[in-house]
């Protein structure tokens, strides 16, 4: 089955600088790559998500590149803010059951 | 609220007892998955339904648990004879096709499992 590697599993930085947090996945045929935000308490929200026949997506401050050779995705957050600090799970899965594998999550921390 | 609804939010039973969850996926989606979540882990999949079939359920997943579906719409996930280590939060999510590609799965708010 597929195996989801993310890291680091904490991130701390200031106000306005940029955070990027790196997975890897082991399955060849996963095709679909969604990012879920968590925040204490509450349920995984998508943020943003990418398929495999793009490399790079981006939406306001938050992008996701997918390089399908090496088997890496890896989310950008830039300017973060103090509101970003949540817990950043990626997630990749296969277009037929879609069943998406979770990594072990980033712990974002953004200090004012 | 037209979102993933799960209850109860929070269950506390005594080791050995039988519990019982129940999800409400969003209302056109003929997709539903159950995850397990720890502290500082990811969403481990449980087990996964489309529409009232059960088409895949997690090698790591005890025969002591059970999920159904039984008119493709909500479903319910029992544990029988808890143990310390089914404490967890239980969070289901749903999904649905979209043209040639499947939407994101959106989640519940979980119920969380203390067994004392």
């Amino acid at each position: 089955g597929e195996n989801v590697e993310q890291h680091p599993s904490t991130l701390s930085v200031q106000e306005g600088d940029s955070a990027v947090i790196k997975c890897t996945y082991s399955d060849s045929a996963s095709n679909y790559f969604p990012w879920y935000k968590q925040e204490l308490g509450k349920r995984p929200q998508l943020i943003i998500d990418i398929r495999s026949n793009v490399g790079e997506k981006k939406d306001q401050r938050i992008a996701v590149t997918l390089n399908k050779t090496a088997k890496h995705f890896s989310l950008h957050i830039t300017e973060t803010q103090p509101e970003d600090s949540a817990v950043y799970f990626c997630a990749a899965s296969q277009g037929g059951s879609y069943i998406p594998t979770f990594g072990r999550g980033t712990s974002l921390i953004v200090h004012p | 609220d037209t979102g993933v609804s799960q209850n109860p939010r929070h269950k506390i039973t005594k080791r050995g007892q039988n519990v019982t969850f129940r999800c409400d996926p969003i209302s056109e989606h003929n997709r539903l998955y159950w995850y397990r979540q720890t502290l500082g882990q990811g969403p481990e999949f449980l087990t996964y339904f489309q529409n009232e079939a059960q088409l895949e359920k997690s090698r790591l997943l005890s025969d002591r648990f059970s999920a159904e579906r039984p008119k493709g719409s909500f479903s319910t996930l029992e544990i029988q004879r808890t143990e310390q280590g089914d404490s967890a939060m239980y969070l289901c999510a749903s999904s649905t096709r979209q043209g040639r590609s499947n939407t994101e799965a959106f989640f519940g708010q979980g119920t969380r499992l203390t067994v004392v």
